[in-house]
């Protein structure tokens, strides 16, 4: 079955500093994959999603991922964080259910 | 606002009580799910609904149950909670299974087991 990894368990940042999430998948040939993000005390929701096409996916609150199959990559960016951005991040893959990893902190600072 | 709501959103047992989470949906799936995620974890699949069909994951324990008595309402019971049941419970549905299917999930339900 298919997996995520995330390699950043806690990522502190200032204001207006840029950000790049690493999420890689295994192999396993076609994939759809997500990223998710759970605001202290909220329920998770849907930043961004890749199926197919253009492998750049641009998402919701000014977020980007960019899909590279060679890489298995499928990194999260923003290119200035701001302090209410301050969140738990969770790449999956829907494979058949959805699949998560074990997420990224972010913390950003004012 | 088609939703997927769960409460309550924060429910305390004690040890060995057995307790009961509800999840309701209006979006019309087919398809909802049991996710637990504890702190600072991914949240993990425990079990899902196709309609009537039940599917349990391997590693889930015994523990905890499923019903869907309707397309909206699906339960989560927890025969006799233990300390290492205190987590989030997410419900989430889907419209299908399979990779294209976006799964929306509510806010959860934190469990505290005393």
């Amino acid at each position: 079955a298919q997996s995520v990894s995330q390699h950043n368990h806690h990522v502190i940042l200032s204001e207006a500093a840029s950000l790049e999430l690493g999420c890689n998948y295994s192999y396993g040939g076609t994939v759809n994959l997500f990223w998710y993000v759970q605001y202290p005390g909220q329920h998770l929701q849907l930043l961004l999603k890749y199926f197919s096409g253009d492998p750049l996916v641009k998402g919701i609150k000014g977020f980007e991922a960019e899909f590279i199959k060679s890489k298995f990559s499928f990194n999260l960016r923003k290119p200035s964080v701001q302090w209410s951005d301050t969140a738990e991040y969770f790449c999956a893959v829907n494979e058949p259910y959805m699949r998560f990893g074990a997420g990224t902190r972010l913390t950003v600072k004012p | 606002d088609a939703m997927v709501i769960q409460n309550p959103r924060y429910q305390v047992t004690q040890f060995g009580k057995p307790v009961t989470l509800s999840c309701s949906q209006t979006l019309n799936h087919n398809v909802m799910y049991w996710y637990q995620q504890k702190s600072s974890q991914a949240p993990k699949l425990l079990f899902h609904y196709y309609d009537k069909d039940f599917n349990n994951e391997a590693d889930t324990p015994d523990n905890f149950q499923s019903r869907r008595p309707n397309t909206s309402f699906c339960f989560l019971d927890i025969r006799s909670p233990g300390l290492g049941d205190a987590a989030m419970y997410l419900c989430a549905t889907s419209r299908d299974i399979g990779q294209h299917y976006e799964q929306y999930f509510g806010p959860g339900t934190r469990l505290t087991v005393t």
